[in-house]
């Protein structure tokens, strides 16, 4: 099993939809979760940590389930802006190295 | 907005010939890191640093690699003798303290020939 699994996509959605990745983790000890955004050719770009509550921010929710080992992150009102490949990150124990998973490509179309 | 920077942004090298990457992390950052993506793969961890000493080093780190940090600034990654599997693209990344989210440099493209 994959340290960090999500799908591969691409999600094609219109501009205004509401998408939704999710991502699975196989290291019950991991405990720092992060959603990363990587647009072609860059660096991977926070854009936010994923918090046992779950959190939001501005259009973005990020939720965690630690009993499943699921992470997921919903995107609303899409833009084409929000046209990116989504990485789920996790730090999986005390040490500092970070485990990617392979990225879920988003587009927004007009 | 504080930054990492790197450079080159793209350097090609032949193989077996020693190249060193450069990065300058954000200035209050006290944990370093290199990661690196082969193209149309995911990110993979390579080594991170801190207290001027390797904390953690990936399978991929070998004994081909190093890192170092010269003066208060700068923290490179060497490769002693490339090879084309190589070929990726570098990110420099720092963060303030451990167990958190780190902030990556745009890249070093490293294409081995």
């Amino acid at each position: 099993r994959k340290e960090v699994e999500q799908d591969p996509g691409p999600f094609n959605v219109p501009e205004g939809a509401t998408v939704a990745f999710n991502c699975t983790y196989s290291n019950s000890a991991s405990q720092s979760f992060f959603w990363y955004r990587q647009d072609c050719r860059k660096e991977p770009k926070l854009l936010m940590s994923v918090y046992s509550s779950g959190n939001e921010d501005g259009r973005f929710t990020a939720q965690l389930n630690r009993a499943s080992q699921y992470i997921s992150l919903l995107i609303r009102d899409s833009k084409l802006s929000d046209s990116a490949t989504y990485l789920c990150v996790v730090n999986k124990n005390a040490g500092n190295m970070l485990t990617f998973g392979g990225g879920t490509r988003l587009m927004v179309k007009p | 907005e504080p930054e990492v920077t790197q450079t080159p942004s793209h350097q090609v090298t032949q193989m077996g010939q020693e190249v060193i990457l450069r990065c300058v992390p954000i200035s209050n950052h006290l944990y370093f890191y290199w990661y690196r993506q082969i193209l149309g793969q995911k990110v993979e961890f390579l080594v991170s640093f801190y207290n001027n000493e390797i904390s953690e080093k990936s399978e991929i780190f070998d004994d081909q690699f190093s890192v170092e940090r010269p003066d208060g600034s700068n923290f490179t990654l060497k490769i002693r003798s490339t090879k084309l599997e190589d070929s990726a693209m570098y990110f420099c990344a720092s963060s303030n303290r451990a167990n958190t989210e780190a902030f990556f440099g745009q890249g070093t493209r490293l294409t081995v020939v």
